[in-house]
């Protein structure tokens, strides 16, 4: 079993529609977890960073993390097209140890 | 105004030969990184450094090679021990600690010719 899962889409969805991105992972001691944002041909951009269990909201985005269930989201209220982009999350454990990505979600968003 | 930057944004490699990628930043952080980004296959750690003159092996540091001379450099040397390294390279910073956030370059994309 791979670390960090994510499903690749590519996930297609009209203007205005919630959006939702999951990944999940299967070592326990992970406790950051970020989502970036990276347009075709371009550098991930950080979007949400959290830390353990819970959720965190910005603007029309909401990370959320269940650490019971080893598993993490991203929610997109209000879609635009110009959220069209592939998403990663990143993981991290306390320890001094590199982030794991998953491969990444590629979401359009149809006007 | 600060930030990352990677030169150059295209590079094209012949067959035997080394190629360095270049990667700055003026965000004074400690930690910098490279990774490697195939389609489908998200990113791949390279190498990593979390302090001037020391690196560590990512992933998948076979053909490639690092230096880490200056706090702001962390230059990617791929080398012709490296037979697929048709990919989007990216260099990313943070301040210190892994699980801190990274910040990353606008990416070069090499190419075999």
């Amino acid at each position: 079993q791979k670390e960090v899962e994510q499903d690749p889409g590519p996930l297609s969805v009209p203007e205005g529609a919630i959006v939702s991105l999951n990944c999940t992972y299967s070592n326990s001691a992970f406790q950051y977890f970020m989502w970036y944002r990276q347009y075709s041909r371009k550098g991930p951009e950080l979007l949400m960073y959290t830390y353990s269990s819970g959720n965190k909201e910005d603007g029309r985005f909401t990370a959320q993390v269940d650490k019971s269930s080893k598993y993490i989201s991203l929610f997109i209220r209000d879609s635009q097209p110009s959220d069209s982009a592939t998403y990663l999350c990143a993981l991290s454990t306390s320890g001094n140890t590199p982030l794991v990505f998953g491969k990444g979600t590629r979401l359009s968003v149809i006007a | 105004d600060g930030g990352i930057t990677q030169s150059p944004k295209y590079l094209f490699r012949k067959e035997g030969q080394n190629v360095t990628l270049s990667c700055e930043q003026n965000l004074n952080h400690d930690a910098m990184y490279w990774y490697r980004q195939d389609p489908g296959q998200g990113l791949r750690l390279i190498y990593y450094s979390q302090i001037v003159n020391d690196f560590q092996k990512g992933d998948i540091a076979e053909g490639y090679s690092v230096s880490r001379e200056k706090k702001e450099s962390f230059p990617l040397t791929v080398t012709s021990a490296q037979k697929n390294p048709t990919a989007f390279y990216l260099c990313a910073s943070s301040r210190g600690q892994m699980q801190e956030t990274q910040y990353f370059g606008p990416g070069t994309r090499l190419l075999v010719l």
